[in-house]
């Protein structure tokens, strides 16, 4: 069974540019959660997608945001970066609503803001 | 509000020791779900356990046993005679957004 996929691996941007990140969840998995990993902040929650709905948020500002398709696939969408948002990005899928259900990760995409 | 406590930034310990993980959690929810994921250097987190808050039962798995007191809200991991592979940063997490620690960097040396 395959994993979580996240495209791409590394990224790198300059300050005020928008990025894209890809994540397909394992099959039949229709949640889909993004975290933001950094040295200084550590595993943040930025929020959740399920069927096709945000369904949980973590505090980040709008600049964040995301989509769900209805492969349950997402996306995220970050606008005018900053340098503070080079960090570890993570998808994570489950099945179904995570608050009793593990959830499995992708390797994440590496994000540099130069 | 929720809250994770890894108060153990890293250890390193010699090959074939014992090391215990601690994790402290605050939740006012009488309902709640406890994990343990591993982090590899290759940076994708693995799933190791998941506790309900009904279930005080500690578990072993292998080389792996996860000690949970509600009565001190702790949730602590023991790895038995422990390996090379094993070094890696180890998070605690308590449910709703998924709240994390901020992870304990375990190193073992041959």
């Amino acid at each position: 069974k395959a994993g979580v996929t996240q495209t791409p691996r590394y990224l790198i941007k300059t300050r005020g540019q928008q990025v894209t990140l890809s994540c397909s969840p394992i099959s039949g998995h229709r949640s889909v959660s993004w975290y933001q990993q950094t040295p200084g902040q550590g595993l943040q929650f930025l929020f959740e997608y399920f069927s096709e709905t945000q369904r949980n948020k973590g505090n980040f500002p709008g600049r964040f945001s995301g989509r769900q398709f209805s492969n349950s696939r997402s996306e995220m969408n970050v606008s005018t970066l900053e340098l503070g948002d080079s960090a570890l990005y993570l998808c994570a899928s489950s099945l179904g609503g995570f608050r009793n259900q593990p959830q499995h990760f992708g390797d994440g995409t590496r994000l540099s803001i130069l | 509000a929720q809250k994770v406590t890894q108060a153990q930034t890293e250890i390193s310990v010699v090959e074939k020791e014992d090391v215990t993980l601690d994790c402290v959690y605050e939740t006012r929810d009488t309902t709640y779900y406890l994990f343990w994921y591993k982090q590899p250097p290759s940076g994708e987190l693995v799933f190791l356990i998941r506790r309900n808050s009904f279930d005080e039962q500690n578990e072993i798995s292998g080389r792996y046993s996860w000690n949970f007191q509600k009565s001190t809200s702790s949730f602590n991991f023991t790895i038995t005679a422990s390996q090379v592979v094993d070094s890696a940063v180890y998070f605690c997490a308590l449910d709703q957004k998924l709240v994390f620690g901020q992870g304990t960097r375990l190193t073992i040396n041959p």
